[in-house]
């Protein structure tokens, strides 16, 4: 979509390097989300933020850490890559605080742990 | 706690036949229901949603869902289905007290369309 990017597209790393995901939004939306996605796993979320310094983990946190210093950036780290993590990660923005809008999504990044 | 099941993941249909794709919903308070749509290689699309409005609920490319309290249930259909179709399908839940607005995804259904 337009108004979010993520980068890199694809991305092959080494087990026990550590990773950072980029998240770009344009929307000044206030609500930025990291999931992933694995087959028959639908999509995990990893950790969302609510504003700029304000973060909570989601369902898969473990081995991910996230930073938000300013509203349109949303960064994924992984600190110490490991082969489980080879995934496709999705970030999506949200405006509503009622959530009644639902998520805009970006086109995703594939992970690679080898 | 929320959570979302998706009743078969992969389903196929012929072209011009009715699409049905199941999803049944749990949540402690009324939701917000989501259909999102993903092709290869592309993030996730919405579809349509349910924020408690008119139960049966439209969407785009003539897709429908309709909120059924009783069975928590919120099924996507489409009269007749087309090769552009072929696509995965997510259900997606959210509850009003959802202080982070997030969403709880189905584990995906695949539609293949045969010709």
């Amino acid at each position: 979509d337009a108004g979010i990017t993520q980068s890199p597209r694809h991305k092959v790393t080494e087990t026990g390097t550590p990773v950072t995901l980029r998240c770009h939004q344009t929307e000044n939306h206030r609500y930025m989300y990291w999931y992933r996605q694995d087959p028959g796993h639908g999509l995990r979320l990893i950790h969302y933020s609510y504003g700029v310094k304000d973060t909570d983990k989601g369902e898969v946190s473990d081995g991910y850490s996230v930073s938000r210093s300013k509203t349109e950036d949303f960064l994924l780290t992984l600190e110490s890559a490991t082969s489980s993590q080879t995934s496709v990660y999705f970030c999506a923005i949200s405006a509503s605080d009622r959530n009644d809008y639902g998520y805009t999504f970006g086109s995703g990044t594939r992970l690679t742990v080898v | 706690a929320q959570s979302v099941t998706q009743l078969g993941s992969h389903v196929s249909v012929s072209e011009g036949a009715l699409v049905l794709l199941r999803c049944n919903y749990s949540s402690s308070v009324p939701p917000y229901l989501f259909w999102y749509v993903q092709y290869p290689n592309q993030g996730l699309q919405l579809l349509l949603k349910y924020t408690s409005a008119a139960t049966l609920v439209k969407g785009i490319n003539g897709f429908e869902a309709e909120f059924k309290k009783s069975e928590t249930s919120f099924h996507l259909t489409k009269p007749s289905a087309h090769m552009s179709h072929a696509a995965e399908y997510f259900c997606a839940v959210s509850d009003r007290a959802n202080a982070g607005n997030m969403l709880t995804f189905g584990g995906g259904t695949r539609l293949m369309v045969k010709p």
